[in-house]
């Protein structure tokens, strides 16, 4: 089925551990992005990518690494995971229309 | 100040009555304007955008957009018990700004029977 699908969708780690999570798009779209979500602060975009090998920080970038080496895939690292990544982690993706599609979501606790 | 902000709630509409929840913005280069409804424990989904000043109808969403004023509105007539949700206004900024939304942090909305 066409969508945006993410793993895992459940993650428990520890702090200082690397995690990734994944981000998978059938539909083709140039742009991808990642958000958190957290009580209060609503969805906050981490980085986003307007095509393959394109990326960009979003407003709350640190300690996150991104890649895109193909327009369907788009990994969001945390290097050394803290308690304050602890969150809701979306994906999404649109065309250069910009009617943005999220993925189911990835809920990530950090010990 | 924030870039988007919408009153938190939560905004409690009977059943049958007309919910209308507001947002506004900081960025006069905006350009686009969206609203999602997210319910609890899952993503959000796309119901309604608009460009252009004025009302834009769908169903029973009405989408209400004031460059002047800086200001969007979301009304949902007949509402529903099935409405409540948080609503999440969005915008998206000025040309070259890599296609972003920026989010407001939501108005949860409960339709009471």
């Amino acid at each position: 089925d066409a969508g945006i699908t993410q793993s895992p969708r459940y993650k428990i780690t520890e702090t200082g551990r690397q995690v990734t999570l994944m981000c998978h798009q059938t539909w083709s779209h140039s742009y991808m992005f990642w958000y958190r979500q957290d009580l209060g602060h609503g969805l906050r975009l981490i980085y986003y990518s307007a095509a393959a090998d394109i990326t960009d920080k979003g407003e709350v970038p640190d300690g996150y690494v991104v890649s895109r080496s193909k327009t369907e895939n788009f990994p969001l690292t945390l290097e050394s995971a803290t308690r304050s990544q602890t969150s809701v982690y979306f994906c999404a993706s649109s065309d250069a229309g910009g009617l943005d599609d999220f993925g189911p979501g990835t809920r990530l606790l950090v010990l | 100040q924030k870039e988007v902000e919408q009153n938190s709630g939560p905004l409690s509409v009977p059943e049958g009555a007309i919910a209308s929840l507001n947002c506004t913005y900081s960025d006069r280069g905006s350009q686009s304007f969206f609203w999602y409804r997210q319910y609890s424990g899952k993503s959000p989904e796309l119901i309604m955008f608009i460009y252009s000043n004025g009302d834009k109808e769908d169903g029973r969403f009405t989408a209400q957009l004031n460059k002047a004023s800086q200001y969007v509105s979301l009304l949902i007539r007949d509402s529903q018990p099935s409405d409540s949700a948080t609503y999440l206004c969005a915008v998206r900024g000025s040309a070259g700004g890599g296609n972003k939304l920026t989010f407001g942090t939501g108005t949860q909305l409960k339709v009471e029977l």
